[in-house]
């Protein structure tokens, strides 16, 4: 079955570690979307890339990193820098770009805490 | 910039009864218009779309949404939930203009929906 996989489901860190949440499709879909979720917040985006090699600063870019190396793959590094990483974060893709390619599918979520 | 809202933090139903969830939107032209649901701990599932058309848009699960240009709403609507309805609701809309990219993907905060027995 196509879909978008994000491991771990929970991950626990502490203060000062950096940690990478892995998120990989099979949908060969161009896009790739990270956003993180808070309580009352809504969805916030991190970051974005639209194509292999290349990705762009959300809303809220500082404190983490990207790559995408592959299109399957477009892991996010939560750093020591991120004043506040506890969340809940939601990988996303996207077939490309374009009209009507706006629809945006869902993994089932990272649940990071800093302890 | 584009914004969305989502008046209704929590909204407490019967089941079997009927479902309006309100979803207004600020922005100068029509965009491209969303509704997805989450369930706890899980990430969302798209429930319908509005590009164009008919503004009266059916959905999976019963759900349809209705767009209004004069009032700038795309309020989600079910003539008769169930008990597994129970979850959170998302508005989110892009820009037409954006060039169809999701990173254009405004959501609203949610609406927290509870089915009583």
């Amino acid at each position: 079955d196509g879909g978008i996989t994000q491991s771990p489901k929970y991950l626990f860190r502490k203060e000062g570690q950096n940690v990478t949440l892995s998120c990989e499709q099979n949908l060969n879909h161009d896009a790739m979307y990270w956003y993180r979720q808070d309580p009352g917040q809504g969805l916030r985006l991190i970051y974005y890339s639209q194509i292999v090699n290349d990705f762009q600063k959300g809303d809220i870019a500082e404190g983490y990193s990207v790559s995408r190396e592959k299109k399957e793959s477009f892991p996010l590094t939560v750093t020591s820098a991120q004043k506040n990483p506890t969340a809940f974060y939601l990988c996303a893709s996207s077939i490309g770009w374009g009209d009507m390619n706006t629809e945006a599918f869902f993994g089932q979520g990272t649940r990071l805490t800093v302890v | 910039a584009q914004s969305v809202t989502q008046p209704d933090i929590h909204i407490t139903v019967s089941e079997g009864a009927s479902l309006e969830l309100r979803c207004n939107y600020s922005y100068g032209a029509t965009p491209y218009l969303f509704w997805y649901v989450q369930s706890p701990g899980q990430g969302l599932q798209l429930l319908l779309k509005y590009f164009s058309g008919d503004t009266l848009v059916q959905g999976i699960k019963g759900f349809e949404a209705e767009f209004k240009r004069s009032q700038s709403s795309f309020n989600l609507r079910k003539p008769s939930v169930h008990w597994s309805d129970a979850a959170e609701y998302f508005c989110a809309v892009v820009p037409w203009y954006s060039g169809g990219g999701a990173d254009g993907l405004t959501f609203g905060k949610g609406t927290h929906l509870i089915i009583q027995p």
